[in-house]
C-alpha cells in the first residue's frame, strides 16, 4: 500500500514568495494532520482535519498560513507571504477511523527553506 | 496537560548489543495510546511500536520491545541485537484521542560498528 505522499520534498523560496505544500493521505484514512519540525521547537502540529472539515487549526501560526482539504485524497498547507523563520521540515500524517487505528502515519516531509 | 519526556538527547550502542531508550509521560487519563517513532537522516518518520495502556503486556515488534510501567508512567524502548540501520532519531508520543499527539524531544541513537 502507498503510504503518506507530499509534495514537494525540497522547497527553496525567497522571502515574500507563496509556498503550498501538498499531501495525499493514505487511501481509506478519514483524519489528516499537518506538523511543523524544527530544532528549537520540535515536533508542532498545526492543524488537523477530520473527513475532510478543519478540526483544530489552534497550532497554526499566523494568518500567513492555510490550509484546505478539498476532498478526501488531497490536503493543501499554504503559506503566503512567506519568511525565512517559516524554514522547517512540514509533515502531513494520516489515521484511519476504525477501532485500534489511533495510530498516525506520516509522510516523508518537505523540508521548506526561506531565503 | 500531557507531557512526554525523553532525558536522554543522546545514546549509543555496540553492533549486536542491546540499548534502552527512556520516556516518561504525565496525563491524568486512564486510556491512551503510546508509541515509538524513528526518524532517520531521510526525516521520514516512520512508526516503530505502538502500546495501548489498558494492556498490561508490554507490546514487541521484533528487535523491539517496550517496558510499560502505568502507574510509574514510564515507556521505555528496548532494542535488541542493534543494528546500524537502527541509527536514528527516535521520539516517543503520547495520544489519548488519536488527534492531538505529544511528542518528547527525541533521542538521537548512535550504532557503532
Amino acid at each position: 500500500d502507498a503510504g503518506v505522499i507530499q509534495s514537494p520534498r525540497h522547497e527553496v523560496t525567497e522571502m515574500g514568495q507563496e509556498v503550498t505544500l501538498r499531501c495525499k493521505p493514505i487511501s481509506g484514512h478519514n483524519s489528516l494532520f499537518w506538523y511543523r519540525q524544527t530544532m528549537m521547537r520540535g515536533l508542532e502540529l498545526l492543524i488537523y482535519f477530520n473527513n475532510n472539515v478543519p478540526i483544530d487549526d489552534s497550532g497554526m501560526p499566523e494568518d500567513r498560513f492555510s490550509a484546505k482539504m478539498p476532498n478526501a485524497s488531497f490536503s493543501t498547507l499554504k503559506i503566503q507571504p512567506s519568511e525565512p523563520r517559516d524554514s522547517a521540515v512540514y509533515f502531513c500524517a494520516s489515521r484511519g477511523d476504525r477501532t485500534g487505528t489511533d495510530t498516525q502515519y506520516f509522510g516523508p516531509g518537505t523540508r521548506l527553506t526561506v531565503l | 496537560a500531557q507531557t512526554v519526556t525523553q532525558s536522554q538527547p543522546e545514546m549509543s550502542v555496540q553492533e549486536a548489543e542491546t540499548v534502552t531508550l527512556s520516556c516518561t509521560y504525565d496525563t491524568s487519563e486512564s486510556d491512551y495510546y503510546l508509541f515509538w517513532y524513528k526518524q532517520p537522516p531521510s526525516r521520514q518518520m516512520i512508526l516503530v511500536i505502538r502500546q495501548e495502556a489498558y494492556k498490561q503486556q508490554n507490546a514487541t515488534e521484533n528487535r523491539f520491545s517496550v517496558n510499560f510501567q502505568k502507574a510509574a508512567k514510564s515507556f521505555s524502548l528496548k532494542i535488541s541485537d542493534s543494528q546500524l540501520g537502527d541509527a536514528a532519531m527516535y521520539f516517543c508520543a503520547y495520544t489519548n484521542t488519536g488527534n492531538q499527539f505529544y511528542f518528547g524531544t527525541g533521542t538521537s541513537l548512535t550504532v557503532i560498528p
